[in-house]
C-alpha cells in the first residue's frame, strides 16, 4: 500500500532556531513529491515541488530534499519566525498502482514558533 | 486572477438532506480535483476533471456523491443524503502543467457539518 508519513506530528520551536520535518513514503516510483502549508481553517499553499530526478529545491528560508531510493523527504526551515506557524503537509504522486494525477497526503506536522 | 474560489465557505445541515458546493478554479487551469480532509488528517483525493471530462473517482466516494464540471469550467459537488460522516472539509484545487511540474492552487473550502 502507498502511504506517506510525517513525524512528527507536532512540533513547538522558539523563534530563529532551525529546524526540520520529515516525511516518508512507502514506494520509491514517484513522480514528484510537494510540500504545503496549511493554516487553520484554510486551504493548502504550495511551498516547494522536487521532481523524481531531483535531490532538493528551496525557497528563501525554505528547503526541501528527497531522498528516493531511501523513501524520505525532509523540509528545512532556517531562522523559524512566528509566521512560520502552520501545519505542513507532504504530498506524493506515483506512477504506479494507481492514479497517475492523484496527491497522497500525510497527516502534517504542526508547526507552532513561539515569540 | 484572483485564486480558486469556493462557495460556500460554510454549510451545516441535517442528516438525510441534499448538499452541493461549487468550486470556481483558476480561468486558464484545465485540470480541477475534489479533496476531503477530517480534523487532524491529511486531504483525501475523491476525483478530478480534465476539462470538462471526469477521469478518476476514488472509492471512498459513494454512490451519493456526484461531480460535475459542464464546459470545463466551474465544478459543482452534490451529496445527497447526507450523513454525519460526511462532515469533513471539501477542497478543491485546480492546476495547469504536466505530471512532473504539476502544481495544484487550492480553494479555502467549505466546511460542511452534518447535524
Amino acid at each position: 500500500k502507498q502511504e506517506v508519513t510525517q513525524i512528527p506530528a507536532a512540533l513547538s520551536v522558539p523563534e530563529g532556531e532551525n529546524l526540520v520535518l520529515n516525511c516518508s513514503f512507502t514506494d520509491s516510483a514517484i513522480y514528484n513529491l510537494q510540500w504545503f502549508r496549511q493554516d487553520p481553517g484554510k486551504g493548502l499553499t504550495s511551498l516547494l515541488l522536487i521532481q523524481s530526478s531531483q535531490r532538493e529545491q528551496t525557497s528563501g528560508r525554505l528547503n526541501a530534499s528527497l531522498d528516493k531510493s531511501s523513501g524520505r523527504s525532509t523540509l528545512y526551515i532556517a531562522a523559524s519566525q512566528p509566521g512560520d506557524s502552520a501545519t505542513y503537509l507532504c504530498a506524493v504522486r506515483w506512477y504506479s498502482g494507481g492514479s497517475n494525477y492523484k496527491l497522497t497526503f500525510g497527516k502534517g506536522t504542526l508547526l507552532t514558533v513561539n515569540p | 486572477d484572483t485564486g480558486v474560489s469556493q462557495d460556500p465557505r460554510h454549510k451545516i445541515t441535517k442528516r438525510g438532506q441534499n448538499v452541493t458546493f461549487r468550486c470556481d478554479p483558476i480561468s486558464e487551469h484545465n485540470r480541477l480535483y475534489w479533496y476531503r480532509q477530517t480534523l487532524g488528517q491529511g486531504p483525501e483525493f475523491l476525483t478530478y476533471f480534465q476539462n470538462e471530462a471526469q477521469l478518476e473517482k476514488s472509492r471512498l466516494l459513494s454512490d451519493r456523491f456526484s461531480a460535475e464540471r459542464p464546459k470545463g469550467s466551474f465544478s459543482t459537488l452534490e451529496i445527497q443524503r447526507t450523513e454525519q460522516g460526511d462532515s469533513a472539509m471539501y477542497l478543491c484545487a485546480s492546476s495547469l502543467g504536466g505530471l512532473l511540474n504539476e502544481k495544484l492552487f487550492f480553494g479555502s473550502g467549505t466546511q460542511l457539518s452534518v447535524l
